[in-house]
């Protein structure tokens, strides 16, 4: 298994301009999950969903989107890039059988990250 | 106030210390996640718990649902334990909220 495999790794971008970060997992997990984190700071989540054409806002949601049309991914979508939005992107995933202490419950895996800069 | 509040948010021990991270929490849970991040490193769970004590290695980790409030311990500290801990807690609806994080350093 691959795991959480987020690509890219790197990526500068201009004021202005889009892009997406894309996130795949081949572990049939419900759970996705988008956070970022700022230099020296703690994670903040994006969006997270809970399958497939589901997706709910986390913390900080504003100049993001994403959609989960697979099980599998679950791209982030920069529209507008501002300096705000530099920090280190990371996707994760889990599959809850939604009962606490199931032991069809899974712990969290994560990507490696993608450290985004926005000059 | 914050759902997920850690203490302390910097530790220093020597090494063979025995070290404790804390994590309270306001909200309703389904789980709660421990999580160990070394210096430019990605994200590792080490601990998902719903009740009791759970051990792997030298560390363990507990959580008392009545009181809203998880322990990570560590035996026997060592250096390649300086990372940052993170407690993060997955919500009845589903949310996933991260502490702040605790920065160890482990000493020679």
């Amino acid at each position: 298994n691959a795991g959480v495999t987020q690509t890219p790794k790197f990526r500068i971008l201009k004021i202005g301009q889009s892009m997406t970060l894309q996130c795949t997992q081949d572990m049939n997990h419900n759970y996705m999950y988008w956070y970022r984190q700022d230099p020296g700071m703690g994670l903040k989540l994006i969006y997270y969903s809970v399958g497939a054409g589901i997706t709910d806002k986390g913390e900080v949601p504003n100049g993001y989107n994403v959609s989960r049309s697979t099980t599998e991914d679950f791209p982030l979508r920069l529209e507008l890039a501002a300096p705000s939005q530099t920090s280190v992107y990371f996707c994760a995933s889990s599959y809850s059988a939604r009962f606490p202490g199931s032991r069809y419950n899974s712990p969290l895996h994560f990507g490696n990250g993608t450290r985004l800069t926005v000059t | 106030k914050n759902e997920v509040e850690q203490s302390p948010q910097n530790l220093t021990a020597q090494e063979g210390e025995f070290i404790t991270i804390n994590c309270s929490y306001s909200v309703g849970i389904s789980a709660l996640h421990w999580l160990q991040q070394h210096p430019g490193g990605g994200i590792v769970s080490l601990f998902m718990l719903s009740s009791g004590k759970k051990k792997h290695g030298r560390l363990i980790a507990t959580i008392n649902i009545q009181e809203k409030h998880s322990s990570l311990h560590i035996t026997a500290s060592h250096p390649r334990d300086s990372a940052v801990y993170i407690c993060a807690v997955t919500g009845t609806a589903s949310k996933l909220t991260f502490g702040t994080g605790t920065r160890l350093q482990v000493t020679l």
